[in-house]
């Protein structure tokens, strides 16, 4: 089985601008979350989507949203982009929720 | 909130041999899981071993293995002959079993294997 897959893998905003990262999950898993890593804050949870709906949310701000297809396929978007959020951004997919959690490799957003 | 506690930011082990990463978290459910992942340099997240609260007997894969004390609440990782390919990032990671907000983790322990 494929893993879990993001896109685009390297992106470079400047403040202001909005951005929209993909993940493609496992096949047959319907649970997607989705995590920043910043070397200061280290990982944190951001939200998950299972069969469409918003299942939990983290502690970001109203700038951060998602979605989720009929595909299991997730995007999250962050409009008004700041320096603050240039992170690893990484996506993750299970079976169900809550259930083990597996990783993609990450889109590394760059804010100038 | 529960909390996840790493100790100890960087490891180093000899090629071969054994360590010990800790672990500690904080939570007043019973309810739960724990994971230990394992973020090499291409950061891509890999799961190494997991764990379900309710479960005594301390999960095992292959050279990685939990002591799990669920009263100390207390959760590390052995890895057994160690490799050059275990060089990573190990982040420590709790989730509850309602799924609310997700997994939670620590700061991490870089560990290095010295050949």
């Amino acid at each position: 089985k494929a893993g879990v897959t993001q896109t685009p893998r390297y992106l470079i905003k400047t403040r202001g601008q909005q951005v929209t990262l993909s993940c493609s999950p496992i096949s047959g898993h319907r649970s997607v979350s989705w995590y920043q890593q910043t070397p200061g804050q280290g990982l944190q949870f951001l939200f998950e989507y299972f069969s469409e709906t918003q299942r939990n949310k983290g502690n970001f701000p109203g700038r951060f949203s998602g979605r989720q297809f009929s595909n299991s396929r997730s995007e999250m978007n962050v409009s008004t982009l700041e320096l603050g959020d240039s992170a690893l951004y990484l996506c993750a997919s299970s079976l169900w929720s809550p259930d083990t959690q597996y990783f993609g490799p990450g889109t590394r957003l760059t804010v100038l | 909130a529960q909390t996840v506690t790493q100790s100890q930011p960087e490891m180093s082990v000899q090629e071969a041999e054994t360590v010990t990463l800790s672990c500690t978290y904080d939570t007043s459910e019973s309810d739960y899981y724990l994971f230990w992942y394992k973020q090499p340099p291409s950061r891509q997240m890999i799961l190494v071993i997991r764990q379900e609260a309710y479960k005594q007997q301390n999960a095992t894969e292959n050279r990685f293995s939990v002591n799990f004390q669920k009263a100390a609440k207390s959760f590390s990782l052995k890895i057994s002959d160690s490799q050059l390919g275990d060089a990573a990032m190990y982040f420590c990671a709790y989730r509850s079993g309602g799924g609310a907000d997700g997994l939670t983790f620590g700061k991490g322990t870089h560990l290095i294997i010295q050949p």
